[in-house]
């Protein structure tokens, strides 16, 4: 059991060009997250699904689009990506059980535009 | 203004030594809180999980408290091991998909 998957754990990218990361996870859980953590500042939601097929923005969207075309994959893309968008990106997954289990991280993909 | 608040920042202890993290919030509505560890270089994993009526509640070496009136929880870590350190994030749930996250207290532990 893997848990949840990250890939690629490292990328440079040059201000404009656009890549995706993947998530994967096999608990079968119906939510799934992208967060990022940049220094000094606690983790940030940027897209969520509640679902295979449903996707909603959280508190910092701009500049990142996501899919879930598979239950068990979550892909995050910067379409142009920019300085800003350095940073640590995690994503998560529950089930129902939040309640008990808590959220499934990822161990991260680390990310510099240069 | 961050809505969950933690201190210290950073904390260096000697192995064997007891510790107090402290992580205040204005988050509302309140559904729980939540101390996970993250280790340097993965994802952060939970500790404890605290709702309102919760007061205290332990794991092992790690003992959350709450105290929902003043809105502040601490993390009191027994005994310390030299893998404790890492960083202890405070997470605060609002609901079924808002969750506000501290920015960590980053704790060393030497021999």
């Amino acid at each position: 059991n893997a848990g949840v998957t990250q890939t690629p754990k490292f990328r440079v990218l040059k201000t404009g060009q656009s890549m995706t990361l993947l998530c994967a996870q096999d608990m079968n859980h119906e939510y799934m997250y992208w967060y990022r953590q940049d220094p000094g500042m606690g983790l940030r939601l940027i897209h969520y699904s509640v679902g295979e097929g449903t996707t909603a923005k959280g508190e910092v969207p701009d500049g990142y689009n996501v899919s879930r075309l598979k239950k068990q994959n979550f892909l995050l893309g910067l379409e142009s990506a920019a300085p800003s968008q350095t940073s640590v990106y995690f994503c998560a997954s529950r089930g129902t059980g939040e309640a008990l289990y808590g959220y499934t991280f990822g161990s991260g993909t680390r990310l510099t535009v240069v | 203004k961050n809505q969950v608040e933690q201190s210290p920042q950073s904390l260096i202890i000697l192995e064997g030594k007891n510790c107090t993290l402290q992580c205040n919030y204005t988050v509302s509505p309140f559904s729980n809180l939540r101390w996970y560890k993250q280790d340097t270089g993965r994802g952060p994993v939970s500790l404890t999980i605290m709702t309102f009526s919760e007061n205290t509640k332990s794991n092992g070496r790690y003992t959350a408290t709450l105290d929902a009136d003043t809105k502040q929880s601490s993390l009191h870590i027994t005994a310390s091991q030299l893998s404790d350190s890492a960083s202890y994030i405070c997470v605060v749930r609002k609901n079924n998909n808002d969750m506000r996250f501290g920015a960590g207290t980053r704790l060393t532990v030497k021999p």
